[in-house]
């Protein structure tokens, strides 16, 4: 079925550093994939979001990577800041879909 | 401010009683997911309503139940509570089906 997983449940940077945040997803029919911050207490925050016909997407000090051929996924964070410390989820979804599937978040600490 | 409104914010209740929680969505949207997040865990998809009709189903167990209402409003019954069930519950909202979802900031549950 389907499922979308983390590589590192924990990712420990240092203040300036570049962060790399990897996800993989199992459900080659997925074709809108998200990014989310979660702080604590709050509720997810959109960050980034990437559609399959791209391979690359760029936001604020953010990357998204899309590699279709090995189903994976991963968040670029530029010059992390202490604020950047907090859950990140990947999502997944298709076209006509109507669920958001979540994998488990990988947990940033940002080293000051 | 997402602009998803969820209440109660916090909720205590004791076990074999019943509690519900409502959603107000973003202004135009039409969606509406709820999820389940347990301490330190993930987000598991409970179910989604498109104007009014369920649309898909996640780990939702058959205490729990929800609705749609023609306002768009949603709100989520959790029935006969158990201590496992204490958890955030998040409410989302997107304006179609496979859109970005905006999270609310959640409600806490505690089943003592």
């Amino acid at each position: 079925g389907e499922n979308v997983g983390l590589h590192l449940p924990t990712l420990s940077v240092q203040e300036g550093d570049n962060s790399i945040i990897n996800c993989a997803y199992s459900n080659s029919a997925s074709d809108y994939f998200i990014w989310y911050k979660q702080e604590s207490g709050k509720g997810p925050q959109f960050i980034i979001d990437i559609r399959s016909n791209m391979d690359k997407r760029q936001g604020q000090r953010v990357t998204v990577l899309l590699n279709k051929t090995v189903k994976h996924l991963s968040l670029q964070i530029a010059a992390t800041q202490p604020g950047d410390s907090a859950v990140y989820f990947c999502a997944e979804n298709e076209t006509g879909g109507f669920k958001t599937i979540f994998g488990a978040g990988t947990r940033l600490f940002v080293k000051a | 401010d997402s602009g998803v409104t969820q209440t109660p914010k916090h909720l205590i209740t004791a076990t074999g009683q019943r509690v519900t929680l409502r959603c107000s969505p973003r202004s135009g949207d039409l969606s509406v997911y709820w999820y389940q997040q347990s301490l330190d865990q993930g987000l598991q998809f409970l179910i989604h309503y498109y104007n009014g009709e369920e649309r898909a189903k996640g780990n939702i167990l058959e205490r729990f139940s929800a609705q749609q209402f023609p306002d768009l409003h949603s709100e989520l019954n959790l029935s006969s509570l158990e201590l496992g069930d204490s958890a955030l519950y998040f409410c989302a909202s997107s304006v179609g089906r496979a859109d970005t979802i905006y999270f609310g900031e959640g409600s806490w549950l505690t089943v003592v």
